[in-house]
């Protein structure tokens, strides 16, 4: 059973970079077939995707934040980060990783404030 | 790139037939076969109720279908019971290789 799970800071401050690792249980990250990605939710507003890391190595990012945003992998330790840069109160939000658009983490809420 | 068009709600009776809209363009859901939709409970993470447009994942009640005519595409919640109260969201994938989600929409069972 593929299982993931958030982990980070909950709290970061503004202009700084928001890192958030996702660990992958029940499936190797360098399994063909998969692809692994963010998105994220804002308090009381509707899904929105940052990006994806596919089992090659390609990445591709949401247009409106692919210069501040940093997917990889690190198979070694069976996990996939994430890395915003220059945040905002804007970058405020519920953070889910998940496989395939099927399996997703619990989700972490990640507020930027000072 | 814009996000996905849905309504902000839609209410139906148990029993009742619901559809629940997404409209895109030709760089999406027109023009490609990767629609998915998701349910959402309050303070959970989203599941995958759709994929590919039509196709189900195992375990997802066949009281769930999904299709499309053009660039929109429509979830269909048949049998409306009362846990199928949640958000609902639609995604497409892109001619630029990205996802873009809907504004989501808010089912009522009333």
């Amino acid at each position: 059973q593929l299982q993931l799970q958030e982990s980070g800071p909950g709290l970061v401050k503004p202009s700084e970079t928001l890192s958030l690792t996702c660990s992958v249980s029940g499936v190797s990250i360098s399994s063909s077939g998969y692809y692994w990605g963010w998105i994220r939710q804002p308090p009381g507003k509707g899904l929105e995707w940052i990006g994806s890391i596919y089992y090659s190595g390609s990445t591709h990012y949401n247009p409106s934040l692919n210069s501040r945003v940093t997917i990889s992998v690190d198979t070694s330790k069976n996990q996939f980060s994430l890395n915003l840069s220059s945040v905002t109160a804007a970058d405020t939000a519920v953070y889910y990783c998940g496989a395939a658009a099927e399996y997703w983490g619990q989700g972490t809420l990640v507020t930027v404030s000072s | 790139q814009s996000a996905l068009t849905q309504p902000a709600s839609v209410s139906g009776s148990p029993g009742q037939s619901i559809t629940i809209s997404c409209t895109g363009t030709s760089s999406d859901v027109g023009n490609k076969n990767y629609v998915s939709w998701f349910q959402q409970h309050p303070g959970k993470a989203p599941k995958l109720i759709i994929y590919d447009v039509t196709n189900r994942p195992s375990g997802v009640s066949d009281r769930f279908s999904g299709s499309r005519s053009g660039n929109t595409a429509s979830l269909t919640i048949s049998g409306l019971q009362t846990e199928d109260e949640a958000d609902y969201s639609c995604s497409s994938y892109t001619s630029s290789s990205t996802w873009v989600f809907g504004g989501g929409t808010k089912l009522t069972v009333l």
